[in-house]
């Protein structure tokens, strides 16, 4: 069946350093790819996502690039800040059976100023 | 806009008593539902699917029940509470375009002791 398999955490970076979260899946076809972020007690957030091969998607400074070959969809962005400190998700979607998500197991990210 | 709202967002609950969470979406119509459980420091796990009024998948055999007795509306029930009960419970929607994306509810954290 589908999978998505992320990096473990904590990750804990100094503000301004270099961000990448590593995220690996599985699937059948050609699923969809997204990248959640929950900030504390609080529900997740889409962040950003790409649909097909090739796919940039972009926001808020994070990108992430659709890799078939690979079967990835590492998250990364330049620059952290203070704010960026949350859990971040790696998920895939098909179009399967009530279009249910598959969420990887989360990362948490702590930035330090 | 839609909005989705969950309540109640915290609640503590003795072994034994029954449990009902209560899901709303406002803006749009028809869409899929979902209840999700969070335990701490772990990953999201889906509970309950819904794609209509009384339609609802579960993915796990459990302790806990869903209904949908409107189109915008999704609960969450047990009749006796575990203390394994205890955690983070998400709702979300996801509407027919575009159809991959879900949105999230703020959570109830729900502790049983």
């Amino acid at each position: 069946g589908n999978s998505v398999t992320q990096m473990e955490g904590p990750v804990t970076l100094s503000e301004e350093a270099f961000l990448t979260i590593n995220c690996t899946y599985t699937a059948t076809g050609y699923p969809s790819l997204f990248w959640y972020v929950q900030y504390p007690g609080e529900g997740l957030q889409l962040l950003l996502k790409a649909t097909k091969a090739d796919d940039k998607g972009s926001n808020k400074g994070f990108e992430a690039t659709y890799r078939k070959e690979t079967t990835s969809f590492h998250l990364e962005k330049g620059s952290v800040q203070v704010s960026d400190s949350a859990v971040y998700f790696c998920a895939l979607s098909d179009d399967t059976g009530g279009f249910k998500t598959i969420f990887g197991a989360g990362t948490r990210l702590f930035v330090k100023a | 806009s839609q909005t989705i709202h969950q309540w109640p967002a915290t609640l503590v609950q003795p072994v034994g008593s029954p449990l009902s969470l209560e899901c709303t979406v406002e803006g749009t119509s028809n869409p899929n539902l979902y209840w999700y459980r969070q335990a701490a420091g772990r990953g999201l796990q889906l509970l309950f699917y819904s794609v209509g009024i009384g339609q609802i998948s579960s993915e796990v055999p459990q302790n806990l029940s869903a209904s949908r007795p409107q189109d915008r509306q999704f609960i969450l029930s047990s009749k006796k509470l575990l203390l394994s009960d205890s955690g983070f419970y998400l709702c979300a929607w996801s509407s027919v375009q575009p159809k991959n994306i879900q949105y999230f509810g703020a959570g109830t954290r729900l502790s049983v002791l």
